[in-house]
């Protein structure tokens, strides 16, 4: 059974800095792996969208990687601000592609 | 365009109560997915629908039904609600299995 692991499970940052957010899963024969963020008392909003083959995705100040071999998925945010507190989730889907398995999330503060 | 949209918001049932939870779509995707957020277990999928027509259980099927009406639209019933199925209940959608997911705002259910 597919186990995903956030890391970490909160974080605070000044507002301008740049992070990494992480994510691992013990099943690498993966479809893809969808990041999304989730404001709280909403829905999940899709972030980005990385397949099995690649190895990066970006959107604007978004940057995930892949490494699938080694169960390990981490979000670059570029000069982060404070719209960017949200919960963010990483998610697998298995090789039939019909399961997202999710994490716990990383809760982020961005402070002005 | 809404995306995906879910009826009710909110609902308190008593325990052996029962409801239909609403979701439709107007992105023309063919795959539909039902997904419950609990804290501590994150999101689990409970049934799903690759296209019109088919349905198929997820992680955690049991005391739900699902119906795919037509293509817009993926209801999921509860017959006898139980204290467990309190939860904040997520419709998506995606263009097919494996596609970018895409979430509705949730329902959130208190059983009594």
């Amino acid at each position: 059974k597919q186990e995903v692991t956030q890391i970490p499970a909160a974080l605070s940052v000044p507002e301008g800095e740049n992070l990494v957010l992480n994510c691992s899963f013990t099943d690498s024969a993966i479809y893809n792996l969808q990041w999304f963020r989730q404001d709280p008392g909403k829905g999940l909003t899709s972030l980005l969208l990385i397949q099995s083959s690649q190895r990066e995705q970006t959107s604007g100040r978004l940057n995930a990687s892949l490494d699938k071999s080694s169960g390990r998925s981490t979000l670059y945010i570029a000069a982060s601000q404070p719209g960017d507190s949200a919960t963010y989730l990483c998610a697998p889907n298995n090789n039939a592609g019909n399961m997202l398995t999710f994490g716990g999330g990383t809760r982020l503060m961005v402070k002005p | 365009n809404a995306g995906v949209t879910q009826t009710p918001k909110f609902q308190v049932l008593k325990t052996g109560q029962s409801m239909t939870l609403q979701c439709a779509q107007d992105m023309n995707h063919n795959s539909m997915y039902w997904y419950r957020q609990d804290p501590g277990m994150g999101l689990r999928l409970i049934y799903y629908s690759a296209s019109e027509g088919t349905t198929d259980k997820g992680e955690v099927p049991n005391g739900y039904n699902v119906s795919r009406l037509n293509k817009r639209e993926f209801s999921l019933r509860l017959e006898s609600a139980a204290p467990s199925q309190t939860s904040v209940y997520f419709c998506a959608s995606g263009y097919n299995l494996g596609t970018e997911q895409f979430f509705g705002p949730g329902t959130r259910l208190t059983v009594l």
